[in-house]
């Protein structure tokens, strides 16, 4: 298994450009999620979702939307790009039993910088 | 609204000792509380998974425990290493929410 993967891995984009972050996962977890990592703030999830179809919003979910067409991926879009979204961004799924997330596998990370 | 705070923010010992690093959150209906790793510049990495009903769970030299009442968990290393130098998280799900909230992390380093 590839278990969490994460496109691209480095991103540099100018204010106002739109981007799609790619995150997929080969072990059929229904629960899939993306954080925003910053220095001295720890991680801050954007958006979730909990099955295809079905997605909801985080603790910072302006300036980014989602989809889940499939239950393999579950892509990041940046709208317009600004200079508060230079973060790392995390990718993470898990498993659900009785309505709730299990243990949490993440991703290696995207590196992103607009300038 | 779940708050999670870990203290120390960092933590820099000789190797071989035994640590403890703590975790406090401020709404106990938690489902789960989750401890991770991160290496510099990597992702995270799972290192023990509790629920609500367990008071801990041990892997190898790691131990994490879980006292729902208090709002607390530590994750006590054994005989530290200069491998187990990286950050360490802890992130809770609370009964009421899908959403996993994370702590700030405590930045160890282990010197030889």
């Amino acid at each position: 298994n590839a278990g969490v993967t994460q496109t691209p891995k480095f991103q540099v984009l100018k204010t106002g450009q739109s981007m799609t972050l790619q995150c997929a996962q080969d072990m059929n977890h229904e629960y899939m999620s993306w954080y925003r990592q910053d220095p001295g703030m720890g991680l801050r999830l954007i958006h979730y979702s909990v099955g295809a179809g079905i997605t909801d919003q985080g603790e910072v979910p302006n300036g980014y939307n989602v989809s889940r067409s499939t239950t393999e991926d579950f892509p990041l879009r940046l709208l317009s790009a600004a200079p508060s979204q230079t973060s790392v961004y995390f990718c993470a799924s898990s498993y659900r039993t009785s309505g709730f997330s299990n243990e949490q596998f993440f991703g290696p990370g995207t590196r992103l910088t607009v300038l | 609204k779940q708050e999670v705070t870990q203290i120390p923010a960092a933590l820099s010992v000789p190797e071989g000792e035994n640590l403890v690093l703590n975790c406090s959150f401020t709404d106990s209906a938690i489902y789960n509380l989750q401890w991770f790793r991160q290496d510099p510049g990597k992702g995270l990495t799972s290192l023990l998974l509790i629920q609500s009903s367990q008071r801990e769970q041990t892997s190898g030299r790691l131990n994490a425990s879980l006292d729902k009442s208090s709002g607390r968990s530590t994750l006590y290393i054994a005989a530290s290493q200069p491998g187990d130098s990286a950050t360490y998280l802890c992130a809770v799900q609370s009964y009421n929410t899908d959403k996993l909230i994370f702590g700030t992390g405590t930045r160890l380093q282990v010197f030889p």
